[in-house]
């Protein structure tokens, strides 16, 4: 089936430094969308693109739609400690298609620095 | 506002027990949804429901079966529980049946271990 490849699969981060994920696919999508995971919880929507080129803000997170429409990527200035968890990136292949067509990545773990 | 309701939150069984995962939502969506999270593999899409007295089958339903029971609930059954099905199971929904509003709302989760 359908793959989006998220990277990197974890990172560390330390209080006020700046963190990238991305999304890839071989595929183009209509639909990208960022989820946030807490510990014991649903994952959260964070942003959602819908056009190419899109660059979209939320507070401290910065999204974007690829142009290609095969990639996205998510920003996090100045991280603060509430920000660990699980970011997924998901997309969504057939504007107003099947509700299934929704393929989520597998997770880039956020986690603090000892 | 509740939002996604699932229930129970743990659950243990024994291979070969049957057991149903039940999902409420009270934002009058449309489209609901059960999901399976393993690690390192992302949210898997079991089986979906786009709109009341319809289900379809997602990328992973063998061994599962569900039921839209009106607007509201969507369940999850286990009828003979195995070990590769421990996982965490969430419910989600969404408002629109078609279209670009691909929001999804989700619960928080059900551990499920198969023992």
């Amino acid at each position: 089936g359908q793959q989006l490849n998220q990277s990197p699969q974890s990172m560390f981060i330390q209080e006020g430094e700046d963190v990238s994920m991305n999304c890839t696919s071989s595929s183009i999508f209509n639909t990208w969308l960022w989820y946030k995971q807490d510990p014991g919880e649903g994952p959260v929507l964070l942003i959602a693109l819908y056009k190419a080129g899109e660059l979209t803000s939320n507070g401290r997170l910065t999204a974007q739609f690829g142009i290609t429409r095969k990639d996205s990527f998510l920003n996090i200035s100045a991280s603060i400690p509430s920000d660990v968890g699980i970011y997924f990136c998901a997309g969504h292949l057939n504007y107003g298609g099947s509700q299934g067509n929704l393929i989520f990545g597998k997770g880039t773990k956020l986690s603090v620095k000892p | 506002n509740a939002g996604v309701t699932q229930t129970p939150k743990f659950q243990v069984l024994k291979t070969g027990q049957s057991m149903t995962l039940q999902c409420a939502q009270d934002m009058n969506h449309n489209s609901m949804y059960w999901y399976r999270q393993d690690p390192g593999m992302g949210l898997r899409l079991i089986y979906y429901s786009a709109s009341e007295g319809t289900t379809d089958k997602g990328e992973v339903p063998n061994g599962y079966n569900v039921s839209r029971l009106n607007k509201r609930e969507f369940s999850l059954r286990l009828e003979s529980a195995a070990p590769s099905q421990t996982s965490v199971y969430f419910c989600a929904s969404r408002r629109g049946t078609t279209g670009a509003n691909e929001k999804l709302f989700f619960g928080s989760g059900t551990q499920l271990s198969v023992l």
